[in-house]
């Protein structure tokens, strides 16, 4: 059964404090693995999109790694504003492009 | 903004009422996934259209259903309303299918209270 495990459930950091989410999937293939972020009360909003093992992607203070067995968000000397909670999702190849959430990382980072 | 709009942002109704959620995708984007986020199953893709055909089903209830009409846009109608229907609703729209078009962008969503 094709699966995503992220862990820790929460996070607290302090400004500039820099830490790493992880996200484990179990899927028979993989078309892409996805990261979102959630405010609360609002739609997730896309960030990356990794398809091939060793691959990675930067946006400001985040970036995203992909291995065969899970992904890496490392986040770098965050700030309040990054606040949110952090979603995996995966689409099994041949499964017309659903996403399979993960639980979601809450990340709280205080000044 | 996403560019992915979905009407009402609020919605109270009570049991055994049926409602119907509406979502207009990203332009140019013709596949419509639906999904529902609620605080003990996290987020659970619902069904899927592409170009006005359903495409895939995951854990959607045969009390609801959903279509994507010719402009696009699709509607989510869910009946028979029980009190663990209450979640929010989120639409997201991709693209072709062509390479970089897997990406799916949310709506805002809609919350759904059912007292």
């Amino acid at each position: 059964e094709d699966q995503v495990t992220q862990s820790p459930e929460a996070l607290r950091l302090q400004e500039g404090e820099s830490s790493s989410l992880n996200c484990s999937y179990t899927v028979s293939g993989l078309r892409g693995l996805f990261w979102y972020r959630q405010d609360p009360g609002k739609g997730p909003e896309f960030l990356f999109t990794l398809y091939s093992a060793g691959e990675e992607k930067e946006k400001e203070r985040l970036k995203a790694t992909l291995t065969k067995k899970e992904s890496f968000l490392h986040i770098t000397a965050p700030k309040p504003e990054d606040s949110a909670t952090y979603l995996c999702a995966v689409s099994p190849s041949g499964g017309y492009n659903k996403l399979i959430f993960g639980a979601g990382t809450r990340l709280a980072v205080h000044p | 903004d996403s560019g992915v709009t979905q009407t009402p942002k609020h919605l109270i109704t009570a049991t055994g009422q049926r409602v119907t959620l509406r979502c207009s995708p990203r332009s140019g984007d013709l596949s419509v996934y639906w999904y529902q986020q609620s605080l003990d199953q996290g987020l659970q893709f619902l069904i899927q259209y592409y170009n006005g055909e359903e495409r895939a089903k995951g854990n959607i209830l045969e009390r609801f259903s959903a279509q994507q009409f010719p402009d696009l846009h699709s509607e989510l109608n869910l009946s028979s309303l029980e009190l663990g229907d209450s979640a929010l609703y989120f639409c997201a729209s991709a693209g072709q299918g062509k390479v970089g078009d897997y990406e799916q962008y949310f709506g805002p969503g809609t919350r759904l209270t059912v007292t």
